[in-house]
């Protein structure tokens, strides 16, 4: 069955990087695309970004960009996620989800339980 | 559609049908997904592309969408179906996936 497992969340000073594991595993990796979402405490999701089945196209919440990378390794079976110069607003749950096709157009069919960053001032 | 707009709320009794918003620009001519999260937990996918349920998922969910509206329809409300719902597109103008701000249903 598929199975997401995100590993790497804690507590991090403000300014501090911070990686992100989400290691995948009963379904072919390489044919999916995957997603970041967070959730802050208490509000509702937010899309954070995507990465193509081969890792080569991306995209990002607006806001985001520059400052989090997504990456996907299809040897691993591993989707990441870099996060430097956090802020107290980035604290959240990060769940990392499965788009339903090679993109990140279809609707998220499967979720991670999450893992919760975080960010101390 | 840039931005997703739901009611922060509903309420319904057992047995009722309650029907949840999700209101963008042209959403008639996007594909709508939609996710239930249940308290202290991820969500789930229980309906995608406007009408279609996942495998799984209870014939008593079901989505429409047409204008500027798209809908969720739950059938004969169940204590367990109280959750947060959130409806979602993909933007192809903008490339960037799109969440509601949620619609929380309280079963009565």
């Amino acid at each position: 069955q598929v199975q997401l497992v995100e590993s790497g969340g804690g507590v991090v000073q403000a300014g501090r990087s911070l990686r992100l594991s989400c290691a995948a595993s009963g379904f072919r990796f390489s044919s999916y695309g995957m997603h970041w979402v967070r959730q802050a405490p208490g509000k509702g999701l937010e899309w954070v970004a995507v990465v193509w089945h081969d890792g080569k196209k991306k995209d990002y919440e607006d806001s985001l960009k520059g400052r989090f990378t997504i990456s996907k390794d299809n040897f691993r079976n591993t989707v990441y996620l870099q996060m430097n110069s956090l802020r107290a607003e980035d604290t959240a749950v990060y769940y990392c989800t499965r788009d339903g096709s090679t993109s990140g157009t279809y609707p998220m069919d499967y979720w991670g339980q999450g893992t919760l960053v975080t960010v101390s001032s | 559609s840039s931005v997703l707009t739901q009611p922060p709320s509903v309420s319904v009794a057992p047995g009722q049908t309650a029907r949840i918003s999700c209101g963008g620009d042209n959403i008639g001519t996007q594909r709508v997904h939609w996710y239930q999260q249940v308290a202290g937990q991820a969500p789930v996918l229980v309906v995608h592309d406007d009408s279609d349920r996942p495998s799984g998922i209870p014939e008593r969910f079901s989505g429409s969408n047409s204008g500027s509206t798209a809908t969720l329809t739950i059938s004969g409300v169940e204590t367990g179906d109280e959750a947060d719902y959130y409806c979602q597109v993909w933007d192809d103008v903008t490339d960037h996936v799109l969440f509601g701000g949620g619609t929380k249903l309280t079963v009565l």
